[in-house]
């Protein structure tokens, strides 16, 4: 059965605290995405990586940052959290083989509430 | 401009009835993918239904099917004898081939299905 799991189902910091929010796969994906999502705006892509070491900006990068070291985890990073990035993060991964008909696969998000 | 469209916040459909939730997409690509994703209330992404910019027919998977019209670039995903189960929120999303790294979502749709 394939996976993608994130370290926490919720997540409660404070103000000014760095954040870790990890992600693994276990289908040997190339790409891992991660978004956020708020009500009425859908899911917004913050950063995502197709390789290891390599990143890409998404539409909301600001006040986050993001590392792969190996292929199966990609690690979102709040370096000083602030109340407007409550939100539920969303990690995902697919594959590149196949071009554009492979989805993504999803984990079970991480509810973080910053205080 | 917006990539993913689904202008249906919420909607409410009757036990054992059909509901179609609508999407249209813009892209310039020849060659994308069109899916839908389901969300309960618990928060996974599961996913749907995939059709693809050359698929001549009209997706289908059980009771869910996609109603692709490729000129009007619309992907309204049709559910058929609604559940209860069904009740959740619903995002349609593409990913182009010209840029197959990145998905686009919409803001999704919210549907209840009443007993």
């Amino acid at each position: 059965d394939v996976k993608v799991t994130q370290s926490s189902r919720y997540l409660v910091k404070r103000t000014g605290e760095k954040v870790f929010l990890e992600c693994v796969q276990d289908m040997d994906h190339e790409n891992m995405f991660w978004y956020r999502q708020d009500p009425g705006l859908g899911l917004r892509l913050i950063y995502f990586s197709y390789d290891v070491k390599m990143k890409e900006k998404g539409d909301i990068p600001e006040g986050y940052s993001v590392s792969r070291e190996k292929k199966e985890r990609f690690s979102l990073i709040l370096e000083s959290a602030s109340t407007n990035q409550t939100s539920m993060y969303l990690c995902a991964s697919s594959s590149t083989s196949g071009g554009a008909d492979n989805e993504q696969f999803f984990g079970p998000g991480t509810r973080l509430t910053v205080l | 401009a917006q990539k993913i469209t689904q202008t249906q916040p919420g909607m409410f459909v009757q036990e054992k009835e059909a509901v179609t939730l609508d999407c249209t997409y813009d892209t310039s690509d020849q060659s994308y993918g069109l899916f839908w994703y389901k969300q309960p209330s618990s928060g996974e992404m599961i996913f749907l239904i995939y059709q693809g910019s050359y698929d001549e027919q009209n997706a289908t998977e059980g009771r869910y099917s996609l109603n692709f019209q490729k000129a009007r670039k619309s992907a309204n995903l049709v559910i058929s004898a609604s559940q209860l189960g069904d009740s959740a929120m619903y995002f349609c999303a593409m990913r182009e081939k010209g840029n197959f790294n990145k998905f686009y979502f919409g803001s999704g749709t919210k549907l209840n299905v009443k007993p």
